[in-house]
């Protein structure tokens, strides 16, 4: 079983669209939590942290379940230069980041 | 641009050459991690540094592969003999070591990537 799950997709939605991304995670003792994007051919960019309150970026919001080991990423009134990759990364108890194998969203006009 | 740096950004190389990359990270940062990334996968973990020390190497690092980072700044990979299978992007992340007081929760900033082609 890999350490950080999550559904390859690709999600594919019109804009305006809401959109939720999901990822597992398998070691309980994960310290820090991150959704970060990456576009074609470029590298991760932080898209945000995630905290056990939850949080929110404007149109995007970011969740915790630390009992169900979860994290999840909802983005709302989807635009087209959404369209990306979304991976979940999760810091183990050496700080290093683990990642999922990423989400890609298509935003279609 | 004081973002991460790595160079060279492409390299193409015949099987059983050697080669090296190097990353420069954000200064202040104490910490430098390297990662592999292959088309469809997340980056997966290689290696990491605090300032000079390697403290953690990961199982996929093969004793072809060796990384340095002598005087806490700069670092390189370098993939000795390389395989088909070395095909990928070379990703240089650094950061600032996570802050118990939670000011800082340590997130990674990563380079452009160095992609390597082995014919």
């Amino acid at each position: 079983r890999k350490e950080v799950e999550q559904d390859p997709g690709p999600f594919n939605v019109p804009e305006g669209a809401t959109v939720a991304f999901n990822c597992t995670y398998s070691n309980s003792a994960s310290q820090s939590f991150f959704w970060y994007r990456q576009d074609c051919r470029k590298e991760p960019k932080l898209l945000m942290s995630v905290y056990s309150s939850g949080n929110e970026d404007g149109r995007f919001t970011a969740q915790l379940n630390r009992a169900s080991q979860y994290i999840s990423l909802l983005i709302r009134d989807s635009k087209l230069s959404d369209s990306a990759t979304y991976l979940c990364a999760v810091m183990d108890s050496s700080y290093k980041l683990i990642f999922g194998s990423g989400t890609r969203l298509l935003v279609r006009p | 641009d004081t973002g991460v740096s790595q160079d060279p950004r492409h390299k193409i190389t015949k099987r059983g050459q050697n080669v090296t990359f190097r990353c420069d990270p954000i200064s202040e940062h104490n910490r430098l991690y390297w990662y592999r990334q292959t088309l469809g996968q997340g980056p997966e973990f290689l290696t990491y540094f605090q300032n000079e020390a390697q403290l953690e190497k990961s199982r996929l690092l093969s004793d072809r592969f060796s990384a340095e980072r002598p005087k806490g700044s700069f670092s390189t990979l370098e993939i000795q003999r390389t395989e088909q299978g070395d095909s990928a992007m070379y990703l240089c992340a650094s950061s600032l070591s996570p802050d118990p007081a939670g000011t800082n929760t340590g997130e990674l900033f990563f380079g452009e990537g160095s992609r390597l082609t082995v014919l």
